[in-house]
């Protein structure tokens, strides 16, 4: 089956500065990827997610990139500022026998120190 | 629109005992998808439902089931509870559940074992 790795588990960054969360996955039929942020005694939330015929997506502050070949996408958080702090979680999704499978990674946890 | 809905939020049971979980999806949305989230293990997928059959399991214990009704409501029970079912269990649901839908989460079941 699918396995996704995230790194790192936590991250503490200052405040304007950037964050980077990396994901690798196993299975190369996973063809959509999003990114979840989950604060603290809440739920997840999409925050952007990429299909596997984009290399790259931005939205405002936050970007993904996909490098099918090497089976790995990260998420970029540019200028962070505290209320970026939560628990972010990467999946891997893909179709099988018409039915989809999703894949979470462990999440990480992230800190913008002000 | 509203969102996706799960009751109850809290739940205080002892060993031995069993559980119904109820989630609700968003209006028109057709698949749902039970996570179980502890603090060690992150996101465990449970099982997905569409159209009220089963099409996807994780691998959980058959304590674990559910079943999900004509309006896409689904239900979750655990029964002969045991310390180790103490988590958050998110309910998230999408559209059809093929393709690259996005799925959107609940605030989750807190449940605790005593």
């Amino acid at each position: 089956g699918e396995n996704v790795e995230q790194h790192p588990s936590t991250l503490s960054v200052q405040e304007g500065d950037s964050a980077v969360i990396k994901c690798t996955y196993s299975d190369s039929a996973s063809n959509y990827f999003p990114w979840y942020k989950q604060e603290l005694g809440k739920r997840p939330q999409l925050i952007i997610d990429i299909r596997s015929n984009v290399g790259e997506k931005k939205d405002q502050r936050i970007a993904v990139t996909l490098n099918k070949t090497a089976k790995h996408f990260s998420l970029h958080i540019t200028e962070t500022q505290p209320e970026d702090s939560a628990v972010y979680f990467c999946a891997a999704r893909k179709m099988s026998g018409g039915y989809q499978k999703v894949t979470f990674g462990i999440g990480t946890k992230l800190q913008v120190i002000p | 629109k509203a969102g996706v809905t799960q009751t109850p939020r809290y739940l205080i049971k002892t060993r031995g005992q069993q559980v119904t979980l109820s989630c609700s999806p968003i209006s028109g949305h057709r698949s749902v998808s039970w996570y179980q989230q502890t603090p060690g293990q992150g996101l465990q997928f449970l099982f997905e439902y569409f159209s009220e059959t089963q099409r996807n399991k994780g691998n959980f214990p058959g304590r674990f089931s559910g079943r999900q009704f004509s309006n896409s409501r689904s239900e979750m029970n655990v029964s002969t509870l045991e310390l180790g079912d103490s988590a958050l269990y998110l309910c998230a649901s999408s559209l059809y559940g093929t393709g690259n839908q996005p799925q959107h989460f609940g605030d989750g079941t807190r449940l605790s074992i005593l």
